[in-house]
């Protein structure tokens, strides 16, 4: 069965400082690897998700993620943070099984962003 | 246009009710979702479903019953509410041909 661990239960940064968010996970086939967003009192928007192909995926708002088989880490990366990436951020695990696909979800890292 | 709609966005009720909670998709995907996410932010699946069947059934107490009249919707009918149903639920959707889901907007369900 997939897991998905988040280390850091909150982080705080400045604004236009650089951001990085850890996520690490247990699957024993080729996973299919995902960060979403969640503003408060909003549902889960997607980042950008990695299945196959080069490492590094670039997705919206200036986020951008990178896969490492070899530590089995897919951490989420900003160069520099605005105050309205203040939010809860969500890594998951998905079978790729399309049709059916069962996403597990990382319990969170909430980001602060300080003036 | 709204890709996942849920209703109510509220819900505040009493121990032992029943409620539903309904999902509404216009993006054409095939597969639908139920997720909960308790009050520590933790998100599990509860069901999915594909083209009106029923694929995925986690473990959920049996007060729970989802149902898909057609693959734009998926309700959520929940019986004997107790304390610890309450949460924000969370409907999704995803296509075969792709990977991730879209969500819609949650409904808070407080059990009172």
């Amino acid at each position: 069965a997939q897991s998905v661990t988040q280390p850091d239960i909150h982080i705080t940064v400045s604004e236009g400082a650089s951001l990085e968010l850890r996520c690490n996970y247990s699957y024993g086939a080729t996973p299919y690897l995902f960060w979403y967003v969640q503003s408060p009192g909003q549902g889960l928007q997607l980042l950008l998700k990695y299945f196959s192909g080069d490492t590094l995926v670039q997705g919206i708002k200036g986020f951008e993620a990178e896969f490492k088989r070899s530590q089995s880490s897919f951490n989420l990366r900003k160069p520099s943070v605005h105050w309205s990436d203040a939010a809860e951020y969500f890594c998951a695990v998905g079978n790729g099984q399309g049709g059916s696909e069962k996403l597990v979800f990382g319990k969170g890292t909430k980001l602060t962003v300080n003036p | 246009d709204t890709a996942v709609s849920q209703t109510p966005k509220y819900l505040v009720t009493q121990m032992g009710n029943d409620k539903s909670i309904k999902c509404e998709q216009n993006l054409g995907h095939d597969t639908m979702y139920w997720y909960k996410q308790d009050s520590k932010k933790f998100l599990k699946i509860m069901f999915s479903y594909n083209n009106k069947e029923l694929i995925i059934n986690e473990t959920v107490p049996n007060r729970f019953s989802p149902k898909s009249p057609d693959k734009a919707h998926l309700n959520l009918h929940i019986n004997s509410l107790e304390l610890g149903d309450s949460a924000v639920y969370f409907c999704a959707s995803s296509q075969e041909t792709d990977y991730g889901y879209t969500f819609g907007s949650g409904t808070r369900l407080t059990v009172v």
